[in-house]
């Protein structure tokens, strides 16, 4: 399985758009990248997911550069409810690993300010 | 639709007792995933279920079992608890076999203290 790294934590406005790396050096041909956001006393929430490029939906942009060696995840203005902790995790589809066990990397503790 | 239910929501033991959560998935998932959270661990995979199979299992002592009955609500049992076992427990669920492309759905998990 890819290991992932991503900074420890992040601080940033209201307002502002952060991004957030993340580093996977070993992801293998048949791996995605999968985001998921996470508040206190919660359970970790599905942001977005992606292979290759650029993908976007409602709440967030994820930037996959062609050696897809790290990813970005992009939260434009954001807000005091975006303060959370950010997981990147990598790993294929069921289908291409018969055993495939989820990793949760230390995640990113991203801290808005007004 | 009725999100990932857990229950109990906290719960209190002491050393060498035994405890079962219970997890209810989304209807109509089929792989129930279980983590164990702590503060110095991080989110750490116990184990997963689907179709009432264990299909895969995270770094854990045998001390921690599961199960999934045939509706898709699974539970989670841990025996001779340990002061360590202190944690944030969340059930996952999703359609197919979570591996890490299959969007999990967690629930608000269990809060187990060990005293």
């Amino acid at each position: 399985l890819a290991k992932t790294t991503q900074p420890i934590s992040m601080d940033s406005y209201e307002g502002q758009e952060v991004n957030i790396t993340c580093s996977h050096n070993n992801i293998a041909t048949n791996d995605y990248i999968t985001w998921y956001q996470q508040f206190p006393s919660q359970g970790p929430r599905f942001i977005i997911q992606g292979y290759k490029t650029k993908v976007t939906n409602e709440v967030a942009s994820l930037f996959i550069p062609a050696d897809r060696k790290s990813s970005t995840l992009s939260l434009p203005r954001v807000s005091l409810s975006d303060t959370a902790v950010y997981y990147c995790l990598v790993g294929r589809p069921a289908l291409y690993s018969s055993a495939s066990k989820i990793i949760f990397g230390s995640g990113t503790r991203l801290s808005i300010r007004p | 639709k009725a999100g990932v239910t857990q229950t109990p929501r906290y719960l209190i033991k002491t050393r060498g007792q035994q405890v079962t959560l219970s997890c209810s998935p989304i209807s109509g998932h089929r792989s129930v995933s279980w983590y164990q959270q702590t503060p110095g661990q991080g989110l750490q995979f116990l184990f997963e279920y689907f179709s009432e199979t264990q299909r895969n299992k995270g770094n854990f002592p045998g001390r921690f079992s599961g199960r999934q009955f045939s509706n898709s609500r699974s539970e989670m049992n841990v025996s001779t608890l340990e002061l360590g076992d202190s944690a944030l427990y969340l059930c996952a669920s999703s359609f197919g076999l979570a591996g890490q492309t299959d969007t999990q759905y967690f629930g608000p998990g269990t809060r187990l203290t060990v005293l």
